[in-house]
């Protein structure tokens, strides 16, 4: 295991349409989370988990978003009745949950485009 | 609410330059201010700042936080074509600055 995986890497989809992404983190790590990136901003927070328990979710996620991590180790976000604004990059990134140990591990992404 | 803020939002520059990146922060119970560079796809760790005035530093790029002030520095000297890339600084997991892009010209 060497790394943060996602899949897939690139959706194209039409407006109304649901998508799944899917994270696989570092085994090791017990905290996970999402992100969205679009052209010239920095990855927006979406939600954490601490093993299997979802801690915190932004008001960027509406209730068209949810995720889930349900053994504590691979997790998916799902998006229902996408919109063109969906389009963006989807980071997942893990790290433990240690004192000190505050660097996160990004996966390469998921990019979706919303036709 | 949390609050980071990066400038310039771009830079161009050419091979040899030296570069200074900051990011300044707006946060409740700070812990550490982290930098990281994102080339293609997804960013990967440059330094964690947790205690003032200390330098780190790691070949040509070096980074110090002052926590009186709340900003920090990401220095390169020297920069070479392969340090283009945006630099993003976060505090705590949620919150990323909007990044700076670097271009170095050769």
């Amino acid at each position: 295991d060497t790394g943060v995986s996602q899949d897939p890497r690139h959706k194209i989809t039409k407006r109304g349409q649901n998508v799944t992404f899917r994270c696989d983190p570092i085994s090791e790590h017990n905290r996970l989370y999402w992100y969205r990136q679009t052209l010239g901003q920095g990855p927006e927070f979406l939600t954490y988990f601490q093993n299997e328990a979802q801690l915190e979710k932004s008001r960027l996620l509406s209730d068209r978003f949810s995720a889930e991590r349900p053994k504590g180790s691979f997790s998916t976000l799902e998006i229902q009745r996408t919109e063109q604004g969906d389009s963006a990059m989807y980071l997942c990134a893990s790290r433990r949950d240690r004192f000190g140990a505050n660097v996160l591990t990004f996966g390469a992404g998921s990019r979706l485009t919303v036709l | 609410e949390d609050k980071v803020v990066q400038s310039p939002l771009s830079l161009v520059v050419h091979e040899g330059d030296t570069v200074t990146l900051n990011c300044s922060y707006e946060v409740t119970n700070f812990r550490s201010l982290l930098w990281y560079k994102q080339e293609k796809k997804a960013p990967t760790f440059l330094f964690m700042l947790t205690s003032s005035g200390i330098e780190k530093k790691s070949g040509r790029l070096s980074s110090i936080l002052d926590k009186k002030e709340l900003f920090s520095i990401l220095n390169i000297t020297a920069t070479q074509t392969g340090d283009s890339a945006i630099y993003l600084c976060a505090v705590r997991d949620m919150r990323f600055g909007a990044g700076t892009r670097l271009t170095v010209k050769p």
